[in-house]
C-alpha cells in the first residue's frame, strides 16, 4: 500500500507565478489535509477536504490560495501570484478517519 | 481550543544516553495524542499514538510515551539514543481537521 504521494518534491517559482502542488492520498483514505511548515516553525493546518468537498479551510490565507480534491485524480493546492513569504514546505496528509499519515512534502521556493 | 506546547526547542544528548522530550497539551475532552518524527527534507513519520487505554504507549524505533492526564502531558522517551535518532520531533493533539501540532523539538545526538 503506497503512502501519501506528493509531487513535485521541490518547486521553484518566480514571484508572481503560480504554484500547483499535487497529492494522492493513501488507498482507501477519503480525508485529505494540507499543512504548511515555515522555516523553524511547526505545522500549520491549512485545509481539510473530502472528495469534491472542502470541509474546513479555516487555515487557508484568504487570497491567492485554493485547494480542491476532485472526484477523480489527486488533491491540488494552488497558489497564485506567489510571493517570497510563500516559500515553505507544504505537506499533504490523508486519513481514513483518526490517525493522519503524511506525505514527503513539497518544498516551494519563491525567487 | 486545543493547543500543544513543546517547551524545548532544541535538545542535545550523547549517544547511548536516555531521552525525554516534553509535550503539554490543552484539550477539552479525552485527547488523541501523537508523536511524529521528521528527518531533514522528509515528511513526518508517526512514532506512536494514544487514543485510550494503557497510558504507557509503545511506538516504533524503541520510543515510548506516557499520557498523564493530571499533568496534561504526553512526554516521549527512549532509554538509549542512537545517532540516527537525530531529527525534529513533533507532538500533536486532536484528530482530523482539529489536529494541532507543537512547534517541534530538534534533537541533536553527540557521538
Amino acid at each position: 500500500n503506497a503512502g501519501v504521494m506528493q509531487n513535485p518534491r521541490h518547486l521553484v517559482r518566480r514571484r508572481g507565478q503560480e504554484a500547483r502542488l499535487r497529492c494522492s492520498p493513501m488507498k482507501g483514505h477519503s480525508h485529505v489535509y494540507w499543512y504548511r511548515q515555515l522555516p523553524e516553525e511547526g505545522l500549520k493546518f491549512m485545509v481539510y477536504l473530502q472528495k469534491e468537498n472542502i470541509i474546513d479551510e479555516s487555515g487557508m490565507p484568504k487570497e491567492r490560495f485554493s485547494a480542491e480534491f476532485p472526484k477523480e485524480g489527486p488533491s491540488i493546492l494552488r497558489i497564485q501570484q506567489v510571493v517570497r513569504g510563500d516559500s515553505a514546505a507544504y505537506f499533504c496528509a490523508s486519513s481514513p478517519g483518526g490517525t493522519i499519515y503524511f506525505g514527503e512534502g513539497s518544498w516551494l521556493t519563491v525567487v | 481550543a486545543q493547543s500543544v506546547t513543546q517547551p524545548d526547542i532544541h535538545i542535545t544528548v550523547s549517544e547511548g544516553a536516555s531521552l525525554e522530550l516534553r509535550c503539554n497539551y490543552s484539550y477539552g475532552a479525552t485527547p488523541y495524542l501523537f508523536w511524529y518524527v521528521q528527518s531533514p527534507g522528509q515528511g513526518l513519520q508517526l512514532l506512536l499514538k494514544y487514543f485510550s487505554g494503557d497510558t504507557l504507549v509503545q511506538g516504533i524505533k524503541g520510543f515510548e510515551a506516557e499520557f498523564k492526564r493530571s499533568q496534561s502531558s504526553f512526554n516521549l522517551r527512549k532509554p538509549s539514543v542512537h545517532w540516527s535518532d537525530a531529527a525534529e520531533y513533533f507532538c500533536a493533539v486532536g484528530a482530523n481537521r482539529n489536529m494541532r501540532f507543537g512547534a517541534g523539538t530538534r534533537l541533536t545526538v553527540k557521538p
